[in-house]
């Protein structure tokens, strides 16, 4: 499966908008994109994947570009309980067992 | 309540003595996983069973020891093989829908050696 590059750390403001990005340049043709936080000491929550479209859900936004090499995770208006560990995997849909999560990106989102 | 148990939410293990940690799920999910998270890292996968009555082994499976007699319990023994057993042990199970197969995690044990 291919690897991620994620920042290790981003700073928000609340009530802005978070935009995590990630960098997947070895992405093959039949791998998703999937997102997941864990916030302190609890299990990681997924967030939501996709493919090659732009895809939205209750929770957040996913932009991958159009050579799918990298994606941005868009937490529309953050709040401070959107602290956490931001892990961004890629991965054959039906293989949640290759998941590979690396180090993340810590957001915090500050008053 | 639907989801994955993990108990207990902290375990201590004197030197040299095995240990085992719970996981048990009621969401009727076929797949099951065991990662290992050590402080400020992400998570790395120990073993994974995809159907009853099997398994294999992760990325870091030496030390480790794991059953699937049932379909909801997947439990983990930590030996006095792994040298290095203290941290933070995470249960998931999976199912695949409509062509997708996402990942739900339990709430985690967290181990010290003594």
């Amino acid at each position: 499966d291919a690897k991620t590059t994620q920042p290790p750390s981003m700073d928000c403001a609340e009530g802005r908008a978070a935009n995590l990005p990630c960098n997947h340049s070895t992405i093959s043709g039949n791998e998703y994109v999937y997102w997941y936080r864990q916030i302190h000491s609890q299990g990681p929550q997924y967030i939501i994947h996709g493919l090659k479209n732009n895809e939205t859900n209750e929770m957040a936004s996913l932009i991958i570009t159009e050579d799918r090499k990298s994606s941005t995770l868009i937490l529309p208006h953050a709040t401070l309980r959107d602290t956490a560990v931001y892990y961004c995997i890629v991965r054959v849909r039906t293989n949640a067992g290759k998941s590979t999560f690396g180090d993340g990106t810590t957001l915090t989102v500050k008053p | 309540d639907g989801g994955i148990t993990q108990s207990p939410k902290y375990l201590f293990r004197k030197e040299g003595q095995n240990v085992t940690l719970s996981c048990e799920q009621n969401l009727n999910h076929d797949a099951m996983y065991w990662y290992r998270q050590d402080p400020g890292q992400g998570l790395r996968l120990i073993y994974y069973s995809q159907i009853v009555n099997d398994f294999q082994k992760g990325d870091i499976a030496e030390g480790y020891s794991v059953s699937r007699e049932k379909k909801e319990s997947f439990p983990l023994t930590v030996t006095s093989a792994q040298k290095n057993p203290t941290a933070f042990y995470l249960c998931a199970s999976s199912i695949r829908t409509g062509g997708q197969e996402t990942q739900y995690f339990g709430p985690g044990t967290r181990l010290l050696v003594l």
